[in-house]
């Protein structure tokens, strides 16, 4: 069975700062997709960025880049920048192969401050 | 507004009424998805369909949930003699179901509270 685990239930950082939010994950396939999303206060899960199992260079999306440690099962979402609108929720979750249902993880409550 | 939406937004009920919510992809994308969010957790996977076939059913959907996609584009989900513990976050997604990442598009949901 796949897991997502976010160990971080809330983290501060302040604004301008770069943060780095943890997830690991666990399963046994070889082809899956690793996602991200935000989820501020308003309630829409806003995706954030994909990393698929067999890409060799970590993804890279404006100011959130992933660091995909395969070995180690990690898929940490760093945040370059912080700005006050990123206070949210974020969620990490996993994709067996290319379609299908997403696990999530529990999520990581951020609070940007100024 | 071409994204995923939900209705209704909110929905107030009592135990044991039945609850209809509706979903409207993005246009052409061909498989759909439902999620339940409870307060301070993640969304749970509750069922998906490939146009209109329902391809996959969590085992949290019990006999009072039921979900359609009768034409393949819009879906339903009725739960059926509400329970105070079906309060939660409804969520439906869409993808394209082609492209390297594939991603899935979530509509702002739909609230649920049973009283």
């Amino acid at each position: 069975a796949q897991k997502i685990t976010q160990t971080q239930p809330g983290m501060f950082v302040q604004e301008k700062e770069a943060v780095t939010l943890d997830c690991t994950y666990d399963t046994s396939d070889q082809s899956y997709g690793l996602f991200w999303y935000k989820q501020p206060s308003s309630g829409e899960m806003i995706f954030l960025i994909y990393q698929g199992s067999y890409d060799e260079q970590n993804a890279t999306e404006g100011r959130y880049s992933l660091n995909f440690q395969k070995a180690r099962k990690s898929a940490n979402l760093v945040i370059s920048a912080s700005q006050l609108g990123d206070s949210a929720m974020y969620f990490c979750a996993m994709r067996k192969g290319s379609w299908g249902k997403l696990q999530f993880g529990a999520g990581t409550q951020v609070v940007v401050t100024p | 507004d071409t994204g995923v939406s939900q209705d209704p937004r909110h929905k107030i009920t009592k135990r044991g009424q039945n609850v209809t919510f509706r979903c409207d992809p993005i246009s052409e994308h061909n498989r759909l998805y439902w999620y339940r969010q409870t307060l301070g957790q993640g969304p749970e996977f509750l069922t998906y369909f490939q146009n209109e076939a329902q391809l996959e059913k969590s085992r949290l959907l019990s006999d009072r949930f039921s979900a359609e996609r009768p034409k393949g584009s819009f879906s339903t989900l009725e739960i059926q003699r509400t329970e105070q513990g079906d309060s939660a976050m409804y969520l439906c997604a869409s993808s394209p179901g082609t492209g390297k990442d594939n991603e899935q598009f979530f509509g702002p949901g739909t609230r649920l509270t049973v009283l």
